[in-house]
């Protein structure tokens, strides 16, 4: 079975820290998605990243970067000098495209809740 | 660029009465979906059409039921709608399967209280 976990329920840091999100997904299947997603307190859920399972290369956007491994099946979400405007919900995601077990379907974390305080 | 609209926003009903949450599309994406969202259960599949008349159970379809005429409209009823159907409802769609396909977009949200 695939599962997502998010095992940080709510992280609280002060404004200009770096934050770190963790993100651990298990699955047999060797083609696989992952994504990140961001819910501000405006209730919509907003694509981040998509990365697939044989590109391990680290992404950088701006002050966001995710660290894909695939040794310990983690794909990690950073922020740095985090901002107010950074706090939201932000959900870790999990598809393969060819298993049947998940229904080609999206498997999700709970979330974590980022708050930055300024 | 409309993208994905839900309607209503807000609705408050009463137990035991059918409520029907709409959601278009203006992508003529071929998949649509249904969440809900609950605190502490995150987000949570419903239904979900991958094409026009081809619609499937997600992991909480009890209590709904979906139908998919056109490609761009993906209605949710409630039946009779309980207290545990109190929830934000997502609809979501994406283009197919594979590599830049697979991103979701998401519409608004309803918020659905049954009093």
């Amino acid at each position: 079975a695939q599962k997502v976990t998010q095992a940080q329920t709510e992280i609280s840091v002060v404004e200009k820290e770096d934050v770190t999100l963790d993100c651990v997904y298990e699955t047999r299947d060797t083609t696989y998605y992952l994504f990140w997603y961001k819910q501000p307190p405006s209730g919509e859920l907003v694509f981040l990243i998509r990365r697939n399972s044989f590109d391990e290369q680290n992404e950088i956007s701006g002050r966001y970067s995710w660290n894909f491994q695939k040794s310990t099946s983690s794909f990690n979400f950073t922020i740095t000098a985090s901002q107010v405007v950074d706090s939201a919900v932000y959900f870790c995601a999990l598809t393969s495209p060819k298993s049947r077990d998940s229904n080609y379907q999206l498997i999700w974390g709970a979330g974590t809740k980022l708050i930055i305080k300024p | 660029d409309a993208g994905i609209t839900q309607s209503p926003r807000y609705k408050i009903t009463e137990t035991g009465r059918q409520v029907t949450l709409m959601c278009h599309q203006t992508w003529s994406h071929s998949y649509m979906f249904w969440y809900r969202q609950d605190l502490g259960h995150g987000l949570r599949l419903i239904y979900y059409s991958a094409a026009a008349d081809i619609t499937d159970k997600g992991e909480v379809p009890d209590g709904y039921v979906v139908s998919r005429s056109k490609t761009e409209n993906f209605p949710l009823t409630l039946e009779s709608a309980t207290r545990s159907q109190t929830s934000v409802y997502f609809c979501a769609s994406k283009k197919g399967q594979g590599r830049d396909n697979e991103k979701l977009f998401f519409g608004s949200g309803t918020q659905l209280s049954v009093l």
